[in-house]
C-alpha cells in the first residue's frame, strides 16, 4: 500500500521560514494537500492541488510538489503556525495521509 | 454556509457495531464531483482515512477495514452513514466527516465536522 513520511517533529523560530515535507513514491506524480490541526480542533485545509491555498489561508502558506517529495512552507512564521500538519494524496481510489507533523514555533 | 455534523454513540462495547451519522448543510450530496469521507484519529494518532461516498454513489473504503465498514448515503435527507462492525478497542477515536471534492487526480477534504469521539470499552 502506497505510504507518505514526514518528519515528526519541525522547529523554527518566529519570523523564520518553515519547510515541512512529506515523501512518497513518486509523489510528484500525484496531487498533494496539506492540513493544520490545533490540539482540540478539527483539520483545516491550508493547501491543495500542490500548491493552491482555499480561501481565507494566509499568503505566507505555500506549497510544492515535485518528484518523490511535497514540501508546505510557511513564509514569516508565526506563533499562531504551531500546530499538527499533515499531507495527504490520492491512491487509486482511496485516501491516503502521512503521519504528521508537530511544527513548534519557538 | 457548508457545514457537517457528526452524530453517533459515544460509547460502544467491543463485538459491537458502531452506526455514526454525518448530517450536512450549505451544499447537496448529489453534486457533481463532491462526496462526503469518514476520516478517524486515534488519541495522540495520525489521520487515518476510512472511507467515502460519491453524487454517483461510487464508494471506497480502507484496504485494511473493508470487510467491516459499509458508508451510504440518504440524499433528500442530508445524510452519510457509516457502519462499522466488531469494533474494538483499538478502534478508540475521534470519528471526523468531511466533505471530499474531487478535482483531477486529486481528492481533498474543504470542510470537515467537529469530530465525535467514539470509545470501545466494555
Amino acid at each position: 500500500s502506497y505510504e507518505l513520511t514526514q518528519p515528526p517533529s519541525v522547529s523554527v523560530s518566529p519570523g523564520q521560514t518553515a519547510s515541512i515535507t512529506c515523501s512518497g513514491d513518486n509523489l510528484g506524480d500525484k496531487s498533494a494537500c496539506w492540513y493544520q490541526q490545533k490540539p482540540g480542533q478539527s483539520p483545516v485545509l491550508v493547501i491543495y492541488q500542490d500548491s493552491k491555498r482555499p480561501s481565507g489561508i494566509p499568503e505566507r502558506f505555500s506549497g510544492s510538489n515535485s518528484g518523490n517529495t511535497a514540501t508546505l512552507t510557511i513564509s514569516g512564521t508565526q506563533a499562531m503556525d504551531e500546530a499538527d500538519y499533515y499531507c495527504q494524496a490520492r491512491d487509486s481510489s482511496t485516501v491516503v495521509f502521512g503521519g504528521g507533523t508537530k511544527l513548534t514555533v519557538l | 454556509q457548508v457545514t457537517l455534523k457528526e452524530s453517533g454513540p459515544v460509547l460502544v462495547k467491543p463485538t459491537e457495531t458502531l452506526t455514526l451519522t454525518c448530517t450536512v448543510s450549505g451544499f447537496s450530496l448529489s453534486n457533481a464531483r463532491m462526496g462526503v469521507s469518514w476520516i478517524r484519529q486515534p488519541p495522540g494518532k495520525a489521520l487515518e482515512w476510512l472511507a467515502h461516498i460519491f453524487s454517483n454513489d461510487e464508494k471506497s473504503y480502507r484496504t485494511s477495514l473493508k470487510t467491516s465498514l459499509t458508508i451510504s448515503k440518504d440524499t433528500s435527507k442530508s445524510q452519510v452513514v457509516l457502519t462499522m462492525t466488531n469494533m474494538d478497542p483499538v478502534d478508540t477515536a475521534t470519528y471526523y466527516c468531511a466533505r471530499t471534492r474531487i478535482y483531477s487526480s486529486s481528492y481533498y477534504f474543504d470542510y470537515w465536522g467537529q469530530g465525535t469521539l467514539v470509545t470501545v470499552s466494555s
